[in-house]
């Protein structure tokens, strides 16, 4: 079955530094999508990415965030000047077409110090 | 409360027993998706139920949704050690465009 990759599945980052997570969406996939779980909570809503712009955010991604579709397969969420409270998992998603299973990654680890 | 509340928050059973999880959400919704989390790990898609559906059915796994009571509830027979993992319901909102709402999530244990 196809699935979503994410890279890195760990990564450690001192507070205020810049940190890049990325993602390769299934390939027919057009929507895209960045959610966030802190330690022993639930899954949050980051963003939503189609045809090339953010098409729905939350509140939790305001300026410390972005998101950019480089080419035709990465996606990629970068957080500017990490803070503690960034610590997390970060999951990327994607969906081929509204009302589908929207499918996501194995996530990403962020850790910082 | 919040959108996709799941009850119960923790669930003990026996391997072999049946487990029910129940998620109660607040909004008009297009489809309800449930999801399975090993600890630490990804979210693995169990089944999705449109709101215009009241029932699916996926192996050991039996869905319903009740969109007069905006709920649902998912069903795991014969339960087995590797069903272990929290389980999550998600809706999709009709106002909110594509995106999951994600409920708080029940913690299954089954013992062998």
């Amino acid at each position: 079955e196809p699935e979503v990759t994410q890279t890195p599945s760990h990564q450690v980052t001192q507070m205020g530094q810049e940190v890049i997570l990325r993602c390769v969406p299934i390939s027919n996939h057009l929507y895209f999508y960045w959610y966030r779980q802190i330690l022993g909570q639930k899954v949050e809503f980051l963003v939503s990415f189609y045809n090339n712009e953010i098409s729905e955010k939350s509140e939790i991604f305001d300026d410390q965030f972005s998101v950019e579709r480089p080419d035709g397969s990465n996606f990629t969420l970068k957080i500017r000047s990490t803070k503690l409270e960034d610590s997390a998992m970060y999951f990327c998603a994607s969906l081929q077409d509204h009302g589908n299973t929207i499918y996501f990654g194995e996530g990403s680890w962020l850790t910082v110090v | 409360s919040q959108q996709g509340e799941e009850d119960p928050q923790a669930l003990s059973i026996q391997e072999g027993e049946n487990a029910t999880m129940n998620c109660s959400y607040k909004t008009s919704i297009n489809n309800l998706q449930w999801y399975r989390q090993n600890s630490g790990r990804g979210l693995v898609h169990l089944i999705l139920i449109r709101s215009n559906e009241r029932e699916k059915h996926s192996g050991r796994l039996r869905v319903t949704l009740d969109t007069s009571k905006k709920s649902s509830s998912l069903l795991i027979t014969a339960s087995r050690a590797a069903d272990t993992a929290s389980y999550f319901c998600a809706t999709q909102e009709e106002t909110s465009g594509s995106r999951l709402t994600f409920g708080e999530g029940t913690q299954l244990t089954v013992n062998p």
